[in-house]
């Protein structure tokens, strides 16, 4: 069974670094893209960043680039979502999802960031 | 960055009746390669998303045959065929056929 457990999510203030982490379970890690996908509270869902399996290409939506970067450890089938200069608007449920065929087959549950004073 | 509505966004539904969510695209999400990458999910209150559908009309393993997805080009629908207590939740179309993924902004189900 495909599982993924995020952690990390946490209080932090504007301006300020948080590390999101993702463990997989259950497949063979090093044969997928891997992505993260927020939701800000009582909103919709917004997809952040895509790692392709070998770790060598990243993509970012625009609202993140240059602030997150995204990075995997295959032979600990874990994916990570670095983010500095937090904003009020970076507040959400982060995602871990795992891509395949064009497609966010497998979500995990979810972990908090919250960007306050 | 395609543009991702539905319709409704609110849909109140009596258990046993069916019920049809609207998805539509700024530009065709038919890809190069001959596919149409347009998903369907659903999230329950408190839990996160789930994929119902992928490519239009391919139902994941586990999920009940009341639901079906159909469509191209620009416009998808979900049905469902009799509303269940546990069909309640947000449904949210999403491509991924065109750089980046984009999610539409959900329709929340709830029991009449």
């Amino acid at each position: 069974e495909v599982q993924l457990v995020e952690s990390g999510g946490d209080l932090v203030q504007p301006g300020g670094s948080l590390r999101l982490s993702c463990a997989a379970s259950g497949f063979t890690f090093s044969n997928y893209f891997m992505n993260w996908v927020r939701q800000a509270p009582g909103k919709e869902l917004e997809w952040v960043a895509n790692i392709r399996p070998d770790g060598v290409d990243t993509y970012y939506a625009d609202s993140v680039r240059g602030r997150f970067t995204i990075s995997r450890d295959n032979p600990k089938n874990s994916v990570f979502l670095q983010m500095h200069s937090l904003r009020a608007e970076d507040t959400a449920v982060y995602y871990c999802a795992r891509g395949f065929e064009y497609s966010f087959d497998s979500w995990g549950q979810g972990t908090l960031v919250t960007v306050s004073s | 960055d395609v543009v991702m509505t539905q319709s409704p966004l609110s849909l109140p539904v009596t258990l046993g009746q069916p019920a049809s969510i609207s998805c539509r695209s700024s530009r065709s999400l038919v890809h190069s390669d001959g596919n149409t990458y347009l998903d369907w999910l659903h999230q329950r209150p408190g839990q996160s998303p789930r994929r119902l559908i992928h490519k239009v009309s391919k139902r994941d393993s586990g999920v009940p045959d009341r639901f079906s997805g159909s469509g191209s080009g620009t416009d998808f629908t979900l049905k469902i065929s009799r509303v269940e207590a546990e069909d309640v939740g947000v449904y949210y179309c999403v491509q991924i056929t065109h750089w980046p993924p984009v999610f539409g902004p959900g329709t929340k189900v709830d029991i009449k």
